[in-house]
This record gives C-alpha cells, structure tokens and sequence, in this order.
C-alpha cells in the first residue's frame, strides 16, 4: 500500500548548519507530496509541496524536489535557525486523504 | 487566508464524560474536514473523513460510537468523545480542504485532552 518513510529523528544541528531530511514514499499512480512542519504544542503547518516529478517546492529557505526516479522527497536547507527547531512531517496524497510519515524532530542549538 | 480554528485548545474532564471539540474554517468554506489523534513523538493517524452534510467515514479500527463527528456547516465540524477513559487522552488535530484545493489540508492548532 501507499506509505512514508522518513529518516528518524532527532536530528541536532548548531546554527547555520545544513540540513537534509530523508523522504522516501511508495505508491500507485502520481501522488503530490507535501512536507508539513509542527511547532511545540501547536497543529501542522503547510511548508512547501509539489505535485508531479521533477517539480521544486521552496519556502522559508527550505527545499524539495520531487523525485519519481528514487521516489524521494527530501528536505533541505542549506542554513538552519534555532527557531526550526520543530518537528517535520513529509506526506502524500492519495484519493481523499493524506498519508504521512511518522515525523522527524530537529533540535538547532545556538 | 486557509485559517483553521479549534476550541478549546485544552481540555481535562474526567473518566465517563463526554467532551466536544470544535473545528472551524475561518476564510474559506470547507467542504471536506478531517480528524486526526496524534500520540506524544508519534505521526498523526486519520480518525475520520467528514463531508458537509453527510456521514463521516471512518478509518478502520475508529470506533464511530465512541467518536462521533458532525459536519453540520461548511465552516464547522465537531468531534465529540463519548464516554471518554483515560485512554482517550491525546492530541486531536483537525483540517480542513475547501473545494478546488485539491489535495491540501490545513490544519487547526490541535486540541489537547487529559481524562482523569
């Protein structure tokens, strides 16, 4: 069936360092996928997305380029934040609903 | 724009009483919303599909009974836990999808309950 793997957490940066999170999905057809990111105590926030192959979704200074070929999804930023600090969820859509994967968490210490 | 509301943000009841969480789409007109239950350090696992004016779809192993969804408005939708145990306690997040968004969900703040 449909799923998500992401690389599991926690991830510690220091400031300005780079990041890079792993996504890996299977499914049938040509989902668009989605990374959601989560602050302490609060609901999910959209953070970028693409929606067929080769597209880039940026925002924030993050980034993600759908790969059919490796069926990736990756998160990068080339200089992250302590206020990144956060939990990140990469998702994709199937018919009706969204699967996501089971959350990474980065701690960016000053 | 895409701003979801939850209330209340917090709640504690104790063990045998029902609770009822409200989600609300505040700019836009939500025709499908959804609730999710998210365990501490966990991903967020789909309870319940609502569409406006129809019956909700559960997922397989929710119990319908025990969480009861109304979708009654295209702005709101209510989850209400019956009878609710110590079990029950969790994150509850809901989002929201207004037609010709296709594919993306936006989310409430979440609701926290603690039963005692």
């Amino acid at each position: 069936g449909d799923s998500v793997t992401q690389m599991e957490g926690p991830v510690t940066l220091s400031e300005e360092a780079c990041l890079t999170i792993n996504c890996t999905y299977t499914a049938t057809g040509y989902p668009s996928l989605f990374w959601y990111v989560q602050y302490p105590g609060e609901g999910l926030q959209l953070l970028l997305k693409a929606t067929k192959a080769d597209d880039k979704g940026s925002n924030k200074g993050f980034e993600a380029t759908y790969r059919k070929e490796t069926t990736s999804f990756h998160l990068e930023k080339g200089s992250v934040q302590v206020s990144d600090s956060a939990v990140y969820f990469c998702a994709l859509s199937v018919p009706g609903k969204l699967i996501f994967g089971q959350g990474t968490e980065l701690s960016v210490k000053p | 724009g895409a701003v979801v509301s939850q209330h209340p943000s917090w709640v504690i009841c104790k063990s045998g009483t029902s609770v009822k969480i409200e989600c609300r789409s505040l700019d836009f007109q939500a025709t499908t919303m959804f609730w999710y239950r998210q365990f501490p350090k966990q991903s967020l696992m789909l309870m319940a599909t609502s569409n406006e004016g129809s019956k909700a779809t559960y997922e397989q192993g929710v119990e319908k009974d025990k969480f009861l969804i109304n979708h009654a408005s295209l702005t709101l939708s209510t989850l209400t836990v019956t009878s609710a145990h110590p079990e029950d306690s969790s994150f509850y997040i809901c989002s929201a999808r207004y037609t010709g968004s296709q594919e993306t969900q936006y989310f409430g703040p979440g609701t926290r309950l603690l039963v005692l």
